[in-house]
């Protein structure tokens, strides 16, 4: 089974730049995360969509951070300008969406892609 | 506070000893706790779920106190392979089931 993708799988780019991150999800998995991981600290999550909806985004920096999800399967995560404190892990997640009891619930386990590692300078 | 809390560690043991992880969490409401694995500049990757009831798996033993809503993972006998970053995760019932990992606890075994 093909796992998350995620590309670039570094990135170094100058403050005020911009820059895009690509995700494509265990095919099947209608939800899809994107967390930011600072060196040291856990993952933080960023956004959450639930096949092309979005149903947290509370700690996106939305002044410069946008995601999307057309068609509810890839996302891309985009930085307009970069900070010197964006500089981080992007890990994106999915994980799948079950139906039991009459009721929707997520599947526990999360899959990870393998991050893109961005330095702004 | 912060919605989940850990250990700072790091915890530094020797081989063959036993270790134990703590995490609380903020949200009364959570339904669903783990805790997931992550080596060094590795994805996380999800270790076991944590249920009322306990569970075991190996030398992993996991707990869960909703009264005190707090968390706890047990490793026994530890081996070197087992020198990692233990993050605790919290999910929530409701909405889009929020997800939201703690900071972490590093682990170093040592021979």
């Amino acid at each position: 089974e093909a796992g998350v993708a995620q590309s670039p799988r570094y990135k170094i780019i100058e403050k005020r730049q911009s820059v895009a991150f690509w995700c494509n999800p265990i095919s099947g998995h209608a939800t899809l995360y994107w967390y930011q991981q600072i060196l040291g600290q856990g993952p933080k999550l960023l956004i959450q969509f639930q096949n092309n909806g979005v149903v947290d985004d509370s700690q996106l920096p939305k002044d410069r951070f946008s995601a999307e999800r057309l068609k509810g399967v890839d996302s891309t995560l985009k930085i307009q300008p970069a900070k010197l404190e964006d500089s981080a892990v992007y890990l994106c997640a999915s994980s799948l969406i079950t139906k039991g009891r009459g009721r929707l619930t997520t599947n526990e386990k999360l899959f990870f892609g393998s991050g893109t590692q961005l330095s702004v300078l | 506070r912060k919605e989940v809390e850990q250990d700072p560690g790091p915890f530094n043991v020797p081989e063959g000893a036993t270790v134990a992880f703590n995490c609380t969490y903020s949200n009364s409401a959570s339904q669903s706790f783990f805790w997931y694995r992550q080596d060094c500049r590795k994805e996380p990757k999800l270790l076991m779920s944590v249920y009322s009831s306990g569970n075991e798996d190996g030398r992993f033993t996991a707990q869960l106190n909703r009264a005190s809503q707090y968390i706890s993972l047990l490793i026994r006998d530890s081996k070197l392979s087992d020198s990692a970053t233990y993050l605790c995760v919290v999910k929530g019932n409701t909405g889009g089931f929020k997800t939201i990992f703690g900071a972490g606890t590093r682990l170093f075994v040592k021979a």
